[in-house]
């Protein structure tokens, strides 16, 4: 399986704050890889797929990029309606595999 | 509009067996390729199951022979039949539609249905 890794685990930051997330693959998964983002309560949202591609909708401060091993989630100017967990995702071979979420908290 | 609606969770006692569906509303889910993920109290997602449109399969292996992945087109609703259940099991079950022909990701999500397995 495909062991997916996340850091940082929580991130604390504040309002108009640059924000990277990273997430490395324990083995290639070429561009096949999503991000989604989830609110307490609620179903996770994609924003990111392809590793680079962002999704319909979702606002142009977001931005993903990398490919192989090694991918970023990046928040340009962080907003009040960012602070959530996010996940990443490979979708390259099954079984599909999820990080374990990183936390962006009120600084 | 397109949506998802999960319905059948509740309580079950280890061993026992239950079905959860996800009723889909604005596609085809014989079209789509649909997955199953869940999400333990306070953890992370977990990916389940996923049926492809030409009706092939995939499990993880932690409910490999346990759990069976289904549809029905003429209702357009997609099931997760689980048995043998463990405490380990209990979690929010989501069905999402995986566009990944199209080499997107899980792009639509139902709200969740919640599996708790205690005696």
């Amino acid at each position: 399986d495909i062991q997916m890794t996340q850091s940082p685990s929580t991130l604390s930051a504040s309002v108009g704050d640059r924000v990277t997330i990273t997430c490395r693959a324990s083995q290639s998964v070429v561009s096949w890889l999503a991000w989604y983002q989830q609110k307490p309560g609620k179903a996770p949202k994609v924003l990111v797929y392809k590793a680079s591609s962002l999704e319909s909708g979702v606002p142009s401060r977001f931005s993903g990029s990398g490919s192989g091993t090694e991918f970023t989630l990046t928040i340009s100017s962080l907003q009040p309606d960012d602070f959530a967990t996010y996940y990443c995702q490979q979708y390259n071979s099954y079984p599909w595999t999820f990080g374990q979420g990183t936390k962006v908290e009120i600084k | 509009e397109v949506q998802l609606v999960e319905s059948g969770g509740g309580l079950i006692q280890p061993g026992g067996s239950l079905r959860v569906s996800c009723a889909a509303a604005g596609f085809s889910v014989s079209s789509n390729y649909m997955s199953w993920v869940r999400q333990a109290p306070g953890k992370g997602l977990d990916w389940v199951s996923v049926i492809y449109s030409d009706g092939s399969t995939a499990y993880a292996d932690s409910v490999k022979g346990r759990f069976t992945i289904s549809r029905d087109n003429s209702k357009n609703t997609l099931y997760l039949q689980m048995n043998s259940l463990r405490a380990e099991d209990t979690a929010v079950y989501y069905c999402a539609r995986a566009r990944v022909p199209d080499a997107m990701g899980m792009d639509v999500w139902g709200q969740g249905t919640t599996v708790t397995v205690s005696s």
